[in-house]
């Protein structure tokens, strides 16, 4: 078990592209958080799934972002149309029921 | 609604230094609180953790205590060291998702 992993761990791209970042939660896991942290800030919550389902979304999310969690396993964050705005650290989290959250290293991302 | 209040960095200590970094919290019902360090670059790792009124969590030299009279959870260590250098999230948990609300960090700064 080596831990949450997130890949990429950097991503630059130009204002209005796409980009997907994923992340494998420790295996058995059932719940996976994705949150978001700008500069000198506390990481933001940003969707909830637990299994396959996907339980709650933050109105930070705008209709840009989708999360997927397939078979209930590794989980896909994608931003559409990117803007500079979206430039911040991406932290993927999973945790089993009755038990505290591990995260990942993060993904961070920087909008040209 | 849910939050965490955080006293603002960056705090600034000697080495062998008594540290104390405060965190209040508004919540509904009884959440677990959590404090998360994340060192340069790094994801978030859980430094402490307690789960109802009254409870003592520790680790590496790290205490805080959960109080519910004083919605408070007051990070201490009696002695810091230049590798506690680090940014440091208090965090409670949503009852219902489990979700953590993060404070805004402090950034602890240790010198020799």
């Amino acid at each position: 078990d080596t831990g949450v992993s997130q890949n990429p761990r950097h991503k630059i791209t130009k204002r209005g592209q796409n980009v997907t970042f994923r992340c494998d939660p420790i295996s058995e896991h059932n719940r996976l958080y994705w949150y978001r942290q700008t500069l000198g800030q506390g990481p933001e919550f940003l969707t909830y799934f637990q299994n396959e389902a996907q339980l709650e979304k933050s109105r930070l999310l705008s209709d840009r972002f989708s999360a997927e969690r397939p078979k209930g396993s590794f989980s896909t964050l994608e931003i559409q149309r990117t803007e500079q705005g979206d430039s911040a650290m991406y932290l993927c989290a999973s945790r089993p029921d009755r038990s505290e959250a591990f995260f990942g290293q993060g993904t961070r991302l920087t909008v040209v | 609604g849910n939050s965490v209040t955080q006293m603002e960095g960056p705090v600034t200590l000697s080495e062998e230094a008594f540290l104390t970094i405060n965190c209040t919290y508004t919540a509904t019902g009884y959440p677990s609180l959590f404090w998360y360090v994340q060192y340069p670059g790094e994801g978030l790792q859980l430094l402490l953790k307690a789960t109802k009124a009254d409870d003592k969590g520790s680790n590496k030299g790290f205490e805080a205590t959960y109080r519910k009279e004083t919605t408070s959870f007051h990070l201490e260590k009696g002695s810091v060291q230049v590798s506690d250098s680090a940014v440091y999230f208090c965090a409670l948990s949503d009852q219902s998702t489990d979700k953590l609300i993060f404070g805004t960090g402090t950034r602890l700064q240790v010198f020799p």
